[in-house]
C-alpha cells in the first residue's frame, strides 16, 4: 500500500466551484506539504505543515488553503476554483527526527486537477 | 526563486554513465546540496543529498566541488528507466524549504 495517497487523482471542475484535495499518509511523519506543477515547470510550494497546530504559506498561497486535520491528514481547498489553477498538484510529507540534514520528502502520486 | 542552475536536457546511452551538472554560486555554508528526480508525472523521488563531501548511495554519486559552487550527479550506468526529469535544490539541513528549478530532463537512449 501507497505510503502517501491522494484523493482524487483527477478531478474535471467548473470556475467558481469549491474543491478540496485530500492527501494522507501512513508513515508517521509531522511534516506535511502541498504542491502545484505547471507543465514544463518545477514544483512549486503551496503551504506546508510542521505540525498538526502549524500552517505556514509557501511560494504561491493565494488562492489556496489548507487544513490539518490530524497528522496523518493535509488537506487542500479551492475555494473558488480559476482556469489557471488547473494544474497537477503534489502532496508530499518528511520526517524532521530523521537527523538535521536529512530531510527527505515522501511525495503521493498526484492530483491532476482541470478548471475549465 | 530557484538558487541552481540546470541545463534543460541532456542524453545518454544506455549503460553508460550519466552526469548531470549543477551550479549553485550563491550557496551559503549551511545549506545541502539535494537531488531529486521525476519520472513522467509522478510524485518525486529523493536521490542524494550532501553539504562537502561527496556521497554516493545505491541510486547515485554527488560530486560537490571544494568551493561547494557546483556539483556533479552520476547514475553509474544508466538505463532506460533512469529517463527522468533531475532537479538539483539547495536548501537548510533543518527546516528548510525544497525550491524546485526546472531540473534537467535526461533521456536515456538504447
Amino acid at each position: 500500500d501507497a505510503d502517501v495517497t491522494q484523493t482524487p487523482r483527477n478531478r474535471i471542475t467548473k470556475t467558481g466551484k469549491r474543491i478540496m484535495l485530500e492527501c494522507s499518509q501512513t508513515k508517521g511523519h509531522d511534516r506535511m506539504y502541498w504542491y502545484r506543477q505547471d507543465p514544463g515547470l518545477g514544483l512549486r510550494l503551496i503551504y506546508y505543515s510542521f505540525d498538526v497546530k502549524d500552517i505556514n504559506k509557501g511560494e504561491i498561497s493565494d488562492g489556496y488553503s489548507v487544513s490539518r486535520q490530524a497528522q496523518a491528514k493535509f488537506s487542500l481547498s479551492l475555494e473558488s476554483a480559476i482556469p489557471n489553477q488547473t494544474a497537477l498538484y503534489f502532496c508530499a510529507t518528511s520526517d524532521p527526527l530523521a537527523g538535521f540534514s536529512y530531510n527527505e520528502q515522501f511525495f503521493g502520486p498526484g492530483t491532476r486537477l482541470t478548471v475549465l | 526563486d530557484a538558487k541552481t542552475t540546470q541545463p534543460p536536457s541532456m542524453d545518454c546511452a544506455e549503460g553508460r554513465a550519466a552526469n548531470l551538472p549543477c551550479n549553485h554560486s550563491t550557496i551559503s555554508g549551511n545549506e545541502y546540496v539535494y537531488w531529486y528526480r521525476q519520472i513522467h508525472s509522478q510524485g518525486p523521488q529523493y536521490i542524494i543529498h550532501g553539504l562537502k563531501n561527496n556521497e554516493t548511495n545505491e541510486m547515485a554519486s554527488l560530486i560537490i566541488t571544494e568551493d561547494r559552487k557546483s556539483s556533479t550527479l552520476i547514475l553509474p550506468h544508466a538505463t532506460l528507466r533512469d529517463t527522468a526529469v533531475y532537479y538539483c535544490i539547495v536548501r537548510e539541513g533543518q527546516g528548510g524549504k525544497l525550491i524546485f528549478g526546472q531540473g534537467t530532463e535526461l533521456s536515456v537512449k538504447p
